[in-house]
């Protein structure tokens, strides 16, 4: 079964800072790869995903990831940070055809904007 | 543009007493899903559908039950409410289709408690 693992359970950054947060999956071949950003007492929004072709994905809100296969890696990262952006963030994989298995989703990482 | 719709927003349960969370979706998508948020877990699929009359489990359906009779709606039952249920529940609705796989629209999410 895929896995995915969030590595950081809380970051903290400077306002204007860059920001990468890390994911990393197991999973035997290439899987879809997805991004959400969840605000305090909100739902889940879709910022990015990877599906195939060009491994570097530009989302919504500014933000980028960058899908590593030999990392088995789907960083993402945005130049620099505003207080908004401040919110917990889901890093998810998706089988390829294999949809009704749903998304397995990482235990997340919250993100701190200092001012 | 309504998307995902989840009722209620907030619910307080007793031990024991049974409840139903209603989900509906306007995008006429086949896959339907419930989650459920819980500090530190991440997100975790309780039952899922493919499709109008066809539901199946996902990684923890216990206490729960599904039934998917039109494309639109997919309730999650509690048929007896217990303290380990207390948490945030999410439905999920994606298309099938291979252009936009597994791309999930998130309801604003159910907050439950059962004391």
């Amino acid at each position: 079964a895929q896995s995915v693992t969030q590595p950081d359970i809380h970051i903290t950054v400077s306002e204007g800072a860059s920001l990468e947060l890390r994911c990393n999956y197991s999973y035997g071949a290439t899987p879809y790869l997805f991004w959400y950003v969840q605000s305090p007492g909100q739902g889940l929004q879709l910022l990015l995903k990877y599906f195939s072709g060009d491994t570097l994905v530009q989302g919504i809100k500014g933000f980028e990831a960058e899908f590593k296969r030999s990392q088995s890696s789907f960083n993402l990262r945005k130049p620099s940070v505003h207080w908004s952006d401040a919110a917990e963030y889901f890093c998810a994989v998706g089988i390829p055809g294999g949809g009704a298995d749903g998304l397995t989703f990482g235990k997340g990482t919250h993100l701190i904007i200092q001012p | 543009n309504a998307g995902v719709t989840q009722t209620p927003k907030f619910q307080v349960l007793k031990t024991g007493q049974s409840m139903t969370l209603q989900c509906a979706q306007d995008m006429n998508h086949e896959y339907m899903s419930w989650y459920r948020q819980d500090p530190g877990m991440g997100l975790r699929l309780i039952h899922y559908s493919v499709g109008a009359g066809i539901t199946d489990q996902g990684e923890v359906p216990n206490g729960y039950n599904v039934s998917r009779s039109t494309t639109e709606d997919f309730p999650l039952r509690l048929l007896s409410a217990a303290p380990s249920q207390t948490s945030v529940y999410f439905c999920a609705s994606s298309s099938m289709t291979l252009s936009a796989p597994l791309n999930a629209f998130f309801g604003q999410g159910t907050r439950l408690t059962v004391v």
